[in-house]
């Protein structure tokens, strides 16, 4: 069965430092591979996917991803967070049934 | 262009009830999707709906059904509520040729509490 772990409930950095939100998969295949945000009160808001090809995927907002499958990971970073980076942030995998894990949030302190 | 709609916003039931949540996809996808967000928890997959067919259910009691109508509007129906369906149910829509779920659009949610 597919499952996805996000090991970091809760995270605070400052703003204008990096990010590594990280995120651990199984899946009996080549995964799809999501990263989503949601920020209070609003939908998810997809930030970037992976289905094959250059293991680096740019996203939106500045984020990007990388797939390492010696891993079974893919972990999402930002260069430089904005104070409007904080949100939950969650990790997902799979083809038709898709499975989030269970949310990363992220605090930015000035 | 409207996103992803879903009515009612919020909605409070007591034990015993029945339910019934509405999505309107974004013009031109014949895909939606139901999920579960418990709070605290990442949203869980509930059913997939194609062209007015299921495509894909989770493991979710049969109390949870779903139809998609010919305007690909979608209902998600729940029967004998429980307290443990007190919950964020998020609709999203997929564009033609990705109706495998790789891209999805997602509305607001409706919050349902359960009493």
């Amino acid at each position: 069965a597919q499952s996805v772990t996000q090991p970091d409930i809760h995270i605070t950095v400052s703003e204008g430092a990096s990010l590594e939100l990280r995120c651990n998969y199984s899946y009996g295949a080549t995964p799809y591979l999501f990263w989503y945000v949601q920020s209070p009160g609003q939908g998810l808001q997809l930030l970037l996917k992976y289905f094959s090809g250059d293991t680096l995927v740019q996203g939106i907002k500045g984020f990007e991803a990388e797939f390492k499958r010696s891993q079974s990971s893919f972990n999402l970073r930002k260069p430089s967070v904005h104070w409007s980076d904080a949100a939950e942030y969650f990790c997902a995998v799979g083809y038709q049934k898709v499975t989030f894990g269970i949310g990363t949030k992220l605090q930015v302190i000035p | 262009d409207a996103g992803v709609t879903q009515s009612p916003t919020h909605l409070i039931k007591t034990r015993g009830q029945h339910v019934t949540l509405r999505c309107s996809p974004i013009s031109g996808h014949k895909s939606v999707s139901w999920y579960q967000q418990v709070l605290g928890q990442g949203p869980q997959f509930i059913f997939q709906y194609y062209e007015k067919e299921e495509r894909g259910r989770g493991n979710f009691p049969d109390r949870f059904s779903a139809r998609q109508f010919p305007n690909y509007s979608s209902e998600l129906n729940v029967n004998a509520l429980l307290l443990g369906d007190s919950a964020l149910y998020l609709c999203a829509s997929s564009p033609p040729g990705t109706e495998v779920g790789e891209t999805q659009y997602f509305g607001p949610g409706t919050r349902l509490l359960v009493l």
